[in-house]
């Protein structure tokens, strides 16, 4: 069974402090995607990040950086100089086992609810 | 707007009722997933079709629930004799799917958000 955890439920920060999400998975396979996926009040889930498990190199695409360690089963993701508009809940998720025509059922983890303080 | 769309966004329904949802997916995208969210969780898998086949189901998806995708385009899904458990967001996602190409980004819809009385 696959599982996602996302500790923190909620977290505020002032804004331009950083601030870090964390995702601690759990899978069998040993072929596996990892996603963050951002929620505004709108509702739509917005895809920010996906990371196949053979590559652990970390991401870095503006404000933000994702840290992928395999040893610990962790994907953390960082905002630098947070804004008003990072405000949103963000979930992690991780995807099964690849087949030739891959596979995107998600196991989502619960969120974390980001709010930046202006 | 080509993004995935969804109708309607709001259904309110008495217990007992059938009610349905539609989406639309992008248009080149093969491949269309359901999803169910409740009040302050993640996402849950519900279905997910390959043009019109239905692949896979959820053992989240009870006889009540039944989803189509009769040409590969547009998917519906009718909830029928209405609970109030079935209270949630329900999403859709499409994507471009090839193969040997691994998994693809899903791309979401708004939702449709129900709540049953």
């Amino acid at each position: 069974a696959q599982k996602v955890t996302q500790a923190q439920t909620e977290i505020s920060v002032v804004e331009k402090e950083d601030v870090t999400l964390d995702c601690v998975y759990e899978t069998r396979d040993t072929t596996y995607y990892l996603f963050w996926y951002k929620q505004p009040p709108s509702g739509e889930l917005v895809f920010l990040i996906r990371r196949n498990s053979f590559d652990e190199q970390n991401e870095i695409s503006g404000r933000y950086s994702w840290n992928f360690q395999k040893s610990t089963s962790s994907f953390n993701f960082t905002i630098t100089a947070s804004q008003v508009v990072d405000s949103a809940v963000y979930f992690c998720a991780l995807s099964g086992s690849i087949s030739n025509f891959g596979n995107e059922k998600l196991t989502f983890g619960t969120g974390t609810r980001l709010t930046i303080i202006p | 707007d080509t993004g995935v769309s969804q109708n309607p966004r709001h259904k309110i329904t008495k217990r007992g009722q059938n009610v349905t949802f539609r989406c639309d997916p992008i248009s080149e995208h093969n491949r269309l997933y359901w999803y169910r969210q409740t009040l302050g969780q993640g996402p849950e898998f519900l279905t997910y079709f390959q043009n019109e086949a239905q692949l896979e189901k959820s053992r989240l998806l009870s006889d009540r629930f039944s989803a189509e995708r009769p040409k590969g385009s547009f998917s519906t899904l009718e909830i029928q004799r209405t609970e109030q458990g079935d209270s949630a967001m329900y999403l859709c996602a499409s994507s471009l799917i090839k193969v040997n190409s691994g998994t693809g980004e899903l791309f979401f819809g708004e939702g449709s958000r129900l709540t049953v009385l």
